[in-house]
């Protein structure tokens, strides 16, 4: 496995800001992805981030709305763009090697958009 | 696309008793399966997984868990349920390269 950082832990932001969420491993890995757990519910994949490319999109969710990056082999961020109060939900962060089958998580970001 | 089922919402279990949590899958060939723990205010925990092989798999903090093909199902077990397993349980199988995950199971453990 690996330590995994995400930041912030939490936040409370406005209506149509931004926020951007770092997601920073300690080793090399070759696959990140990102999910969103809206209040009581499971986790649906937003993306997933590669290196040097663009992020791989799942549906129901576009680039406008969720910049990713991924400069390196330890590191991405997630931008929530444009917030609304729908956006409120726990982002989290998760990595795997190659065949990318066993994924570990970061400890989550909780955003409230108010 | 590969579906998981958690047909439990909550389960409620007395400190010390034995714990089984339910999860279905839909998928055609040996799927891979996982579970998930996540306590309050945490991120998720892997406690095991099943790949191929052997069909009754052992995690960690004393978790286990059994696929059984022909119900298509991957319960968790546990023989000895303590006050700090109060968490919330997912299940999730592979689909590609990404992982599906059930609605999860909340479970409280009452002393």
């Amino acid at each position: 496995s690996a330590v995994i950082s995400q930041k912030p832990s939490r936040d409370i932001c406005q209506r149509g800001t931004s926020l951007t969420i770092q997601c920073q491993v300690d080793s090399q890995v070759t696959m990140m992805f990102w999910y969103r757990q809206q209040p009581g519910q499971s986790l649906t994949l937003i993306a997933t981030a590669n290196q040097g490319s663009e992020a791989t999109y799942e549906s129901g969710f576009v680039i406008d709305k969720f910049p990713i990056s991924r400069p390196n082999l330890t590191f991405s961020t997630l931008t929530v763009s444009n917030m609304s109060p729908e956006d409120s939900s726990i982002y989290l962060c998760s990595v795997a090697w190659t065949g990318g089958n066993i994924q570990y998580f970061g400890a989550g970001t909780r955003l409230s958009v108010l | 696309a590969q579906s998981v089922t958690q047909p439990d919402i909550h389960i409620t279990v007395s400190e010390g008793a034995s714990l089984e949590l339910r999860c279905n899958y839909s998928y055609g060939a040996t799927p891979y399966l996982f579970w998930y723990v996540q306590s309050p205010g945490q991120g998720l925990q892997l406690l095991l997984k099943y790949f191929s092989g052997d069909t009754l798999v052992q995690g960690i903090k004393g978790f286990e868990a059994e696929f059984k093909r022909s119900q298509s199902s991957f319960n968790l077990r546990k023989p000895s349920v303590h006050w700090s397993d109060a968490a919330e349980y997912f299940c999730a199988v592979v689909d590609g390269n990404k992982l599906v995950f059930g609605a999860g199971t909340i479970l409280r453990v009452k002393s």
